[in-house]
C-alpha cells in the first residue's frame, strides 16, 4: 500500500478485556516495529520484528502483551486482561529492511481502557 | 545499557524566534534519525545524519551531529506556526534496541 495502515483507529475496552490491534507495513518493508505512546510522553518501544529473525520482545512491559506476524507482512499486537494504564496510543511503523533504516509511521490506534 | 536525554522537554517561542533542541548519548552512534510529530499524527521522518561533524540543511532546519557522534541538534531559524510539534532524535547503535528520544515540544505564537 501506499503507507503504513492500523486498525482500528480508536478503541474503546472495559478493564479485563483482550484487544487486537492490526498493523499493514507498506508493502516490501521487512521490518516492523510497535510503539506506545502515552499522551504526551514519548516512544516506548514494544517489540521488532525484521524478516524471518526471532522477533525482539524486549520492550514488552508485561507478558500480557503479545505480538505476531504472519507471512512477513501484517502483524496482530494483542493485550490480555487489558488494565487502565495500558490506554495509549499504539504506534506501527515499518522500513524496508533494517533498524538502521527510515522508519515510517503509521496513524495509530489510540486505546482507552475504562 | 544506552542513555539517551533530549533537552529541553518543552519550548515556547514567538514567532520569529529562533529554536534549538539538543539530543545527548552516552555511547557513540552509528547515526542519528530525526522525526517530527505534529499534534494529533504520528512521527514523520525528517532526516539522517551518519558523518562525524555532518551539517544538513532543510530549509530553515538546521541539523549537526557532533564530531565525536554521541550528540546532535536541530535548529530551526525564524520558527512559524507550522513548526509546532514535537520533534524526537532516534538513536541508532549497531546491535542495541531501538531507542526515541522523549521529545521537545515546540510550541509557537504569532
Amino acid at each position: 500500500g501506499a503507507g503504513v495502515s492500523q486498525s482500528p483507529s480508536n478503541k474503546v475496552t472495559e478493564k479485563g478485556k483482550d484487544v487486537e490491534l492490526r498493523c499493514d507495513p507498506i508493502s516490501g518493508h521487512t521490518a516492523l516495529y510497535w510503539y506506545r505512546q502515552s499522551l504526551g510522553q514519548g516512544l516506548e518501544f514494544l517489540i521488532y520484528f525484521q524478516g524471518n529473525s526471532a522477533p525482539d520482545k524486549s520492550g514488552l512491559p508485561s507478558d500480557r502483551f503479545s505480538a505476531e506476524r504472519t507471512g512477513g507482512s501484517v502483524s496482530t499486537l494483542t493485550i490480555q486482561r487489558t488494565q487502565q494504564e495500558d490506554s495509549a496510543v499504539y504506534l506501527c511503523a515499518s522500513s524496508y529492511a533494517s533498524a538502521q533504516e527510515t522508519q515510517y509511521f503509521g496513524p495509530g490506534t489510540r486505546l482507552l481502557v475504562l | 545499557g544506552q542513555q539517551v536525554m533530549q533537552i529541553p522537554q518543552y519550548q515556547h517561542v514567538q514567532e520569529g524566534e529562533d529554536f534549538t533542541t539538543y539530543c545527548n548519548s552516552s555511547t557513540t552512534l552509528s547515526n542519528i534519525q530525526w522525526y517530527k510529530q505534529r499534534p494529533g499524527g504520528h512521527p514523520v521522518f525528517l532526516i539522517q545524519l551518519v558523518k562525524s561533524g555532518e551539517v544538513k540543511k532543510q530549509k530553515r532546519l538546521t541539523f549537526q551531529f557532533g564530531e565525536a557522534k554521541k550528540n546532535s541538534s536541530l535548529h530551526i531559524t525564524a520558527t512559524q506556526t507550522t513548526d509546532v510539534g514535537t520533534y524526537f532524535c532516534r538513536l541508532n547503535q549497531a546491535g542495541t534496541a531501538l531507542i526515541f528520544g522523549k521529545g521537545t515540544t515546540l510550541s509557537v505564537s504569532s
